[in-house]
């Protein structure tokens, strides 16, 4: 099946502590993108790569770090210097194709500070 | 940057009846597209309907339509014969020259038996 995957669903974070959360698609997209979602405040954008090594930060990149070794994988790590992490992250990717210019998203990982 | 306002935070239809959700942008670009998404209680953000700003007919998938409107920068979803499996956030998007994204902050879509 094609398609996004996030892992985990649940991620637990120490303070202090780098957490990565996983990001994998097999649908061959070019561009992958991190967004966070905070109650009442819709998607806001953490990272998004369009092409292989190669990434720009969106709005809300401090305290994140993400890398594009693979066109099939694009990790985001919540560093310690997030100071308010708790939040819901969307992976999404999309392919620069007249016509087919659509973002799919995965399942989505809820990350909780303990 | 390109903005996107969706003005109804929470709305409600009765079930079979329809209902529109409203969106407007701000953008100095001609050419882009437009989505709506749905993202039930499950999280999964799932695409209802897209937009290529360059057509002028508005696009419709089976009970979903929307009412593009280029130089007032609107564009409104309409759900017909709502559905209780309609119920869910919705969330406008628009996709720029640069392949980013940018959303609305939602409105809540409640569907009353």
């Amino acid at each position: 099946d094609g398609g996004i995957t996030q892992s985990p669903k649940y991620l637990f974070r120490k303070e202090g502590q780098n957490v990565t959360l996983s990001c994998e698609q097999n649908l061959n997209h070019d561009a992958m993108y991190w967004y966070r979602q905070d109650p009442g405040q819709g998607l806001r954008l953490i990272y998004y790569s369009q092409i292989v090594n190669d990434f720009q930060k969106g709005d809300i990149a401090e305290g994140y770090s993400v890398s594009r070794e693979k066109k099939e994988s694009f990790p985001l790590t919540v560093t310690s210097a997030q100071k308010n992490p708790t939040a819901f992250y969307l992976c999404a990717s999309s392919i620069f194709l007249a016509g087919a210019e659509t973002q799919y998203f995965g399942p989505g990982t809820r990350l909780l500070v303990l | 940057a390109q903005t996107v306002t969706q003005s109804q935070p929470e709305m409600s239809v009765q079930e079979a009846e329809t209902v529109t959700l409203s969106c407007t942008y701000d953008t100095s670009e001609s050419d882009y597209y437009l989505f709506w998404y749905k993202q039930p209680p499950s999280r999964q953000m799932i695409l209802v309907i897209r937009q290529e700003a360059y057509k002028q007919q508005n696009a419709t998938e089976n009970r979903f339509s929307v009412n593009f409107q280029k130089a007032a920068k609107s564009f409104s979803l309409k759900i017909s014969d709502s559905q209780l499996g309609d119920a869910a956030m919705y969330f406008c998007a628009y996709r720029s020259d640069g392949n980013q994204f940018y959303f609305g902050t939602g409105t809540s879509l409640t569907v009353i038996p």
